[in-house]
């Protein structure tokens, strides 16, 4: 499959808890994003890398969040001391850069349930 | 980007096209239209985008009108796997502002 893969695909944690996920976006893109769903609305962008520079980050992403992408390949999204307020799907996705009008493609998502 | 607008839900009967409004009528001259579509607990999907001219592919096909200010997404022959929320956006084609802003979408049931 060389589509974005994401893992884990669910995970359900204690409330105060670190929570990580990861990502791999298609070979060669140099783009990804990170948004978070919930039940009932959009996805809502959280931050995007351009290989490995994370060039913008939404208001969503608090203090608690990280994202990192080392070496611009895979990235990783860690959240601290978890809320219920966090339980979300977290989508990673990615595209190639300097193509106008150029497409971005989602992972399946990882699932988060804080309890 | 520009806001779009679309139904909250729609229903077709399967095996026959289903045409998805939208409207986005503060469009820009360098803003494309991007249409995804996301089924149940799944990531969304990429359908179809354009600028000025329909497009087609082996999904949909994408109408925009001349001015711009509407599309439609239509799917030709629906089946039950087409039951999903389909999203349609409107993205600046420039480097720099590279997101997709989703709204609510529309949800689209496929009736057997």
């Amino acid at each position: 499959d060389t589509g974005v893969s994401q893992n884990p695909r669910h995970k359900i944690t204690k409330r105060g808890q670190n929570v990580t996920f990861r990502c791999d976006p298609i070979s060669e893109h140099n783009r990804l994003y990170w948004y978070r769903q919930t039940l009932g609305q959009g996805p809502e962008f959280l931050t995007y890398f351009q290989n490995e520079a994370q060039l913008e980050k939404s208001r969503l992403l608090s203090d608690r969040f990280s994202a990192e992408r080392p070496k611009g390949s895979f990235s990783t999204l860690e959240i601290q001391r978890t809320e219920q307020g966090d339980s979300a799907m977290y989508l990673c996705a990615s595209s190639l850069e300097a193509v106008l009008g150029n497409t971005i493609y989602f992972g399946e998502g990882s699932w988060l349930t804080v309890v | 980007d520009a806001k779009t607008t679309q139904p909250t839900s729609m229903d077709c009967a399967e095996g026959r096209a289903a045409n998805l409004p939208c409207n986005h009528s503060t469009i820009s001259g360098n803003e494309y239209v991007y249409w995804y579509r996301q089924i149940h607990s799944q990531g969304p999907q990429y359908i179809i985008h354009g600028l000025k001219n329909n497009e087609t592919n082996e999904m949909a096909s994408l109408i925009i009108t001349e001015d711009r200010k509407s599309s439609t997404l239509i799917l030709p022959h629906a089946t039950l796997r087409d039951t999903a929320v389909y999203y349609c956006i409107v993205r600046v084609a420039n480097f720099g502002n590279e997101k997709l802003t989703f709204g609510t979408g529309t949800r689209l049931t496929i009736i057997p």
